[in-house]
């Protein structure tokens, strides 16, 4: 059974600084994504990563993957308060279908 | 070119009775996935449909949880006598073949 942790589960960070989100997965995927979430509403999709070495950037985000590590990454780049959300990894397994998600890392940026 | 839509956006039911969710997913797609969030948690797959069939229904639980995608008309994801436990914020996502899924703002079921 694939099983995906993210780490840290709560960050609270302030405006200006730089962090690091962990994903790992247990077995093999060719399809990572991150979603956020705010507060009562749906997810929202921000990166799609599909092969070793994959890194996309958008604004202060970037993603970044690492297949035979199992591992990716999402980098905050000088944090602001709009980022404040929940942030899901989420796995599809080589040639599944559906996701498997991280439990969340809920982002709190201070001013 | 409207996204998934899911209705109603809150449904509150009374323990035994039973609720209905609905999903049209976004135009072209005929893959439909259903997740469940408990509160403070990840979303926990369900259901994977395609029209009239159900291709995984691994995450469903075995009792009083039904799904369909009709060859007319949404998904439906039916809870059938429920229980306090079932209250949840429910998502629907489609998507064409492999391609990623897009995701509906989710239907959030209370229990009195």
């Amino acid at each position: 059974e694939l099983k995906v942790e993210q780490n840290p589960l709560f960050l609270s960070m302030q405006e200006g600084k730089n962090y690091t989100i962990y994903c790992n997965y247990s077995t093999t995927s060719d399809r990572l994504y991150w979603y956020r979430q705010d507060p009562g509403k749906s997810l929202e999709s921000l990166f799609v990563l599909l092969s070793n070495g994959a890194v996309k950037q958008e604004g202060r985000l970037m993603a970044s993957l690492d297949t035979k590590a199992r591992l990716s990454t999402l980098h905050i780049t000088a944090a602001v308060h709009d980022l404040s959300a929940t942030y899901f990894c989420a796995v599809i397994e080589t040639s599944g279908s559906r996701l498997t998600f991280g439990e969340g890392t809920q982002l709190t940026v201070n001013p | 070119n409207a996204g998934v839509m899911q209705n109603p956006r809150h449904l509150v039911r009374r323990r035994g009775q039973e609720a209905r969710l609905r999903c049209s997913p976004m135009k072209g797609h005929s893959h439909v996935y259903w997740y469940r969030q408990l509160p403070e948690e990840g979303l926990k797959f369900m259901v994977y449909l395609q029209k009239e069939n159900i291709i995984d229904e691994s995450g469903m639980p075995k009792e009083r949880f039904s799904a369909e995608f009709p060859k007319e008309g949404p998904s439906i994801l039916r809870i059938q006598q429920v229980v306090r436990g079932d209250s949840a914020a429910y998502f629907c996502a489609s998507s064409h073949s492999n391609q990623p899924q897009h995701f509906g703002d989710g239907t959030r079921l209370s229990i009195l």
